[in-house]
């Protein structure tokens, strides 16, 4: 099955751009998903990119996918406090009934 | 603006005893889905439905059981609760349209098996 990694800790000076990667092994992988889960909160979708597209756009937030390398990544811009949560990486293939979620990045952003 | 709601938000509850936690949903969703989350934060799926009287296990194994008796509502029943069940319990709800597979997650329980 599939299998989705990310590294589960990331610190940034509020101002500075996080950057928030995640790796997955189905190649055949439709649609990847970025989810942030804020302190005692469910998670909430914050975007997401179809496997023929290479870059979304969305505001502060920029995902980037590299199909070849099986690299999803999140670009938070100008990175405030609010922006201190978990971000999951989730994505579906094609054979796939539900999500593959990775295990999470703690992102933590210092005054 | 997502609408499904977990109650209840904190339980506290001695071993052995009996516990319902329910999941609710009025965006009319077919699919719901019960995920359990580690103190270390990542997910596993525990159970799902793709719609009423249908009832999966999910990847990981466990000893609770869920009904889908109307499409709204998903409860998910531990029978003796144990020390080992304490965790935080995420509900959600999918959509399938353009942009494939979106979940909407409710607020969560978190329960405590003392």
């Amino acid at each position: 099955g599939e299998d989705v990694e990310q590294s589960l800790f990331l610190s940034v000076r509020e101002g500075d751009s996080s950057v928030i990667n995640c790796t997955y092994t189905d190649s055949s992988s439709t649609y990847l998903y970025w989810y942030k889960q804020e302190p005692g909160a469910g998670l909430q979708l914050l975007t997401y990119i179809f496997s023929n597209m290479d870059m979304k756009q969305d505001q502060r937030l920029t995902v980037l996918l590299n199909k070849k390398d099986k690299h999803l990544s999140l670009r938070i811009a100008d990175t405030q406090t609010g922006d201190s949560a978990i971000y999951f990486c989730a994505v579906i293939s094609g054979s796939a009934r539900q999500l593959t979620f990775g295990s999470g990045t703690q992102l933590t952003v210092l005054p | 603006e997502a609408d499904i709601y977990q109650t209840p938000r904190y339980l506290v509850i001695g071993t052995g005893k009996k516990i319902t936690l329910e999941c609710s949903q009025t965006m009319g969703h077919d699919k719901m889905y019960w995920y359990q989350q580690d103190p270390g934060m990542e997910l596993h799926l525990i159970h799902y439905s793709y719609g009423v009287n249908s009832t999966e296990k999910g990847d990981l194994s466990s000893e609770s059981t869920v009904s889908r008796i109307r499409t709204e509502h998903f409860p998910l029943t531990l029978e003796s609760a144990r020390p080992s069940h304490t965790s935080q319990y995420l509900c959600a709800s999918s959509l399938t349209a353009q942009g494939g597979e979106k979940l909407f997650f409710g607020s969560g329980t978190q329960l405590s098996v003392l």
